[in-house]
């Protein structure tokens, strides 16, 4: 089966960056996603990497991948308590028929 | 709003009730997708419709029953649940199966609990 994986929390102070981590086991996805969920809320697309990218940025938000380690990140600089939320990152499985998610990971950011 | 409306946002229902979730998209999109997401666990794919038919269903208990009656809506019926089915059910659309490049549009959810 498909296997993404995230750690469950991270806690950072407001001003800091925050780095979020991914890993999978099957790397034959074309885009890697990164989701964000506030509390009481759906899944909100916040930005995507082409799998022939090692790096994409957005605003504050760095997107990280490494197809040979099979690892994928978000770095949010400037973290703000808007930013807590939960992470998920997503990719393309069954044959390009689905997206597979991560486990989430908590972001909590202290003042 | 994110252009998939779920209703109700909130619903309480004993064991023995029958209840529907609603899912509206006006995206064009032709595939939906429900999903299942309970405290502390992964999110749970439970079934996917394209052009208004089934394409997977991942063993999800009869309890549940899903409807497509066109490519905008999508229906959830629920029938004697159980205390465990309480959680938040998620509804999604893309372009299509295999148009991913935007990935999936989430709804806000509908947050059951069954007492």
């Amino acid at each position: 089966g498909e296997d993404v994986e995230q750690s469950l929390f991270l806690s950072v102070r407001e001003g800091d960056s925050s780095v979020i981590n991914c890993t999978y086991t099957d790397s034959s996805s074309t885009y890697l996603y990164w989701y964000k969920q506030e509390p009481g809320a759906g899944l909100q697309l916040l930005t995507y990497i082409f799998s022939n990218m090692d790096m994409k940025q957005d605003q504050r938000l760095t997107v990280l991948l490494n197809k040979k380690d099979k690892h994928l990140s978000l770095r949010i600089a400037d973290t703000q308590t808007g930013d807590s939320a939960i992470y998920f990152c997503a990719l393309i499985t069954g044959g390009g028929n689905k997206l597979t998610f991560g486990t989430g990971t908590q972001l909590k950011v202290e003042l | 709003e994110t252009g998939v409306t779920q209703t109700p946002r909130h619903l309480v229902m004993g064991m023995t009730n029958k209840k529907s979730l609603k899912c509206e998209q006006h995206l064009g999109h032709n595939a939906m997708y429900w999903y299942k997401q309970s405290a502390k666990k992964p999110l749970e794919l439970m079934f996917v419709y394209s052009l208004e038919e089934r394409v997977e269903n991942n063993s999800v208990p009869s309890r549940f029953s899903p409807e497509c009656p066109n490519s905008s809506h999508l229906f959830l019926h629920l029938h004697t649940l159980q205390p465990e089915d309480s959680a938040l059910y998620l509804c999604a659309s893309s372009q299509d199966l295999r148009q991913l490049y935007h990935g999936y549009t989430f709804g806000s959810g509908t947050r059951l609990t069954v007492v």
